[in-house]
């Protein structure tokens, strides 16, 4: 079992949707939660960072961490052609350098 | 200007020729990494460096090697290219200094093809 799971997709939605993006992990030590958007041929983004348990928002981006479930989540509100990309989880204990990514999630909003 | 560069941007080459792969940031970080990208297969570490005298191995480093010129340079050299080692390699910076976050910032990458 991989330490962090992310479904591969592609997610196809509809521009306007509430798109949500997910990845499941197994080692509850993990403190440091990010969200990368990787548009094609282009590096990781990052878009959000969560410490520890909660939520985030910035703009139409909320980030959420479940930590009694190992269970984080990216909601886009008012999905864009432009948010198509592959968005990628990682995580990292407290502390250390080490990112573990989940394989990423491919994102098609069809205008 | 980008604050990670990486040069080349796409490479094909050869089975068994020495390839360099070169980044440099203007971020001012201390910490540098190289990570390959394989479709499946998500983000792997290579390499890693806390500053110009601390380079330490990830955890897919064999058939790689790097050099930390200076705190704003980190080069991966493949010795003798394979097939296999065919993928998009990545460049990441952190800053120390942020404490225990170490957010990672990413270059636009290297598209290498081994033939």
């Amino acid at each position: 079992q991989k330490e962090v799971e992310q479904d591969p997709g592609p997610l196809s939605v509809p521009e306007g949707a509430i798109v949500s993006l997910n990845c499941t992990y197994s080692n509850s030590a993990f403190q440091y939660f990010m969200w990368y958007r990787q548009y094609s041929r282009k590096g990781p983004e990052l878009l959000m960072y969560t410490y520890s348990s909660g939520n985030k928002e910035d703009g139409r981006f909320t980030a959420q961490v479940d930590k009694s479930s190992k269970y984080i989540s990216l909601f886009i509100r008012d999905s864009q052609p432009s948010d198509s990309a592959t968005y990628l989880c990682a995580m990292s204990l407290e502390g250390t350098y080490k990112y573990i990514f989940g394989t990423g999630t491919r994102l098609k909003v069809l205008a | 200007d980008a604050d990670v560069t990486q040069t080349p941007r796409n490479r094909i080459t050869k089975t068994g020729k020495r390839i360099m792969l070169e980044c440099s940031q203007t971020k001012g970080h201390d910490r540098m990494y190289w990570y390959r990208q394989d479709p499946g297969l998500g983000l792997q570490l290579i390499y890693y460096s806390f500053d110009v005298k601390d380079i330490n191995k990830g955890e897919i480093s064999d058939g790689y090697s790097v050099s930390r010129q200076a705190q704003a340079k980190f080069s991966l050299s493949l010795e003798s290219a394979i097939p296999n080692q065919t993928a998009l390699y990545f460049c990441a910076t952190s800053d120390s200094g942020t404490g225990t976050s170490n957010t990672q910032y990413f270059g636009p990458g290297t598209r290498l093809t081994v033939l």
